[in-house]
């Protein structure tokens, strides 16, 4: 158990249909974030959440819709994804240390999704 | 905009073998961070290095950070099964938020048992 637990673990889903990953952080972190991991490409920053405010968007198309109702809990809904969206979507948490600007990230085990 | 390259991509070697990944960023980075992924996983954290030369050591890994803070290693003595897994280096993006890592795509490393 990493403290941070993703559902579904894997998600297959057609171009039409609308889905969610949920995310949630058992750290006591006041920051979280969603990641995407495709083969053969660098770990993606896709959102990132501190204190239920969204502080980071890498341009990230809209049928990535983020939500976060509370400190523990991240939602990333998923509406007429395209075939190339199939990944490994990671959910990390992170205690903010601005001070020192060293986040250290703690994954969840991944959503694997697949877009046919 | 900023990189952070790693080399090799892949790293096969002999059980009892060393090992050594390397990580180059384009920029200064004010601090490393290093991660591994073992097969089917997810990135877990390994270690942070702040200092300008800093090393620093966990068992058999050996984790460097160079003077002028652009580039890091992480050295494997004598490797294991158990070392199996994709060794990812991550830095601040420069002029950006504590928030944003750049990842390196990671070298993978197998052993023979």
């Amino acid at each position: 158990e990493t403290g941070v637990t993703q559902t579904p673990r894997h998600l297959v889903m057609g171009m039409t249909n609308k889905k969610s990953l949920k995310c949630e952080q058992h750290l006591g972190h006041n920051a979280m974030y969603w990641y995407k991991q495709s083969a053969k490409k660098p770990l993606e920053l896709m959102f990132v959440y501190s204190l239920e405010e969204r502080v980071e968007n890498n341009s990230v198309p809209s049928r990535f819709s983020p939500e976060c109702p509370n400190s523990s809990h991240l939602f990333l809904h998923l509406h007429t994804l395209q075939p190339e969206d199939s990944a490994l979507y990671l959910c990390a948490s992170s205690q903010d240390r601005s001070a020192s600007g060293a986040n250290v990230l703690t994954f969840g085990a991944g959503s694997r999704l697949t877009v046919l | 905009g900023q990189q952070v390259m790693q080399i090799p991509q892949y790293q096969h070697v002999q059980e009892g073998e060393d090992f050594t990944t390397y990580c180059n960023s384009s920029t200064t980075l004010s601090n490393i961070q290093w991660y591994k992924q073992r097969p089917g996983g997810h990135p877990v954290f390994l270690i942070q290095l702040v200092k300008s030369g800093e090393v620093k050591k966990q068992k058999r890994l050996t984790f460097q950070f160079g003077e002028a803070k652009k580039n890091s290693s992480l050295h494997i003595t004598a490797t294991q099964t158990t070392d199996v897994g994709t060794y990812f280096c991550a830095g601040p993006v420069s002029g950006g938020s504590n928030y944003k890592l750049t990842f390196g795509k990671g070298t993978l490393l197998t052993v023979n048992p």
